[in-house]
């Protein structure tokens, strides 16, 4: 089982839509998550953290799970630019700074 | 905010040589860089993670003798893919986090794109 695991999609999603994916990861102690955005052949960019009580930022909601194991980011009302890669990152400080990406799930907003 | 600046952009070699490519943090210190690779229409995938002034511990699979990563000072960090095959072409992309308390966060360059003929 990978560490760090995510739909890959596409998920096509017509303009204005609501979508939500989620990223599981298998160590329960886990401290930090948090959700990236890549463009193609761009470095990633950080979209939000996400806390335990879950945390909203404009459109975008992140909710963490911590007995299921699984982080998830919802979009409202998409925009033709939210068309990415998101990227789920698992960041275990207490393990050397260990730092896990999964393979990101891919988002395709459509007119 | 924090910068990563990330030299080069893009190389193009031939086969045979090596390729220095340089992770510099411009406004804070770096404790830790991580230096990534990432294939046409795949993740990240984590190469190494560096602690300045220490060696760097590479992930399972990565061949620390081909990809030669120094850490020496606070703002820079460097990975040299020596000997450079084909196969080497790839997307390297650094990050770094400082140890500013209650700053947690991590920075990405802009990436390498390394094209080996």
């Amino acid at each position: 089982r990978k560490e760090v695991e995510q739909d890959p999609g596409p998920f096509n999603v017509p303009e204005g839509a609501t979508v939500a994916f989620n990223c599981t990861y298998s160590n329960s102690a886990s401290q930090s998550f948090f959700w990236y955005r890549q463009d193609c052949r761009k470095e990633p960019k950080l979209l939000m953290s996400v806390y335990s009580s879950g945390n909203e930022d404009g459109r975008f909601t992140a909710q963490l799970n911590r007995a299921s194991q699984y982080i998830s980011l919802l979009i409202r009302d998409s925009k033709l630019s939210d068309s990415a890669t998101y990227l789920c990152v698992v960041w275990d400080k207490a393990a050397g700074n260990k730092l896990t990406f999964g393979g990101g799930t891919r988002v395709l907003v459509k007119p | 905010g924090a910068v990563v600046s990330q030299h080069p952009s893009w190389v193009i070699c031939k086969s045979g040589t090596s390729v220095k490519i340089e992770c510099r943090s411009l406004d804070f210190q770096a404790t830790t860089m991580f230096w990534y690779r990432q294939f046409p229409k795949q993740s990240l995938m984590l190469m190494a993670t560096s602690n300045e002034g220490s060696k760097a511990t590479y992930e399972q699979g990565v061949e620390k003798d081909k990809f030669l990563i120094n850490h020496a000072s606070l703002t820079l960090s460097t990975l040299t893919v020596t000997s450079a095959h084909p196969e080497d072409s790839s997307f390297y992309i650094c990050s770094a986090t400082g140890a500013l308390p209650g700053n947690e966060k991590l920075f990405f360059g802009s990436g390498t794109q390394l094209s080996v003929l």
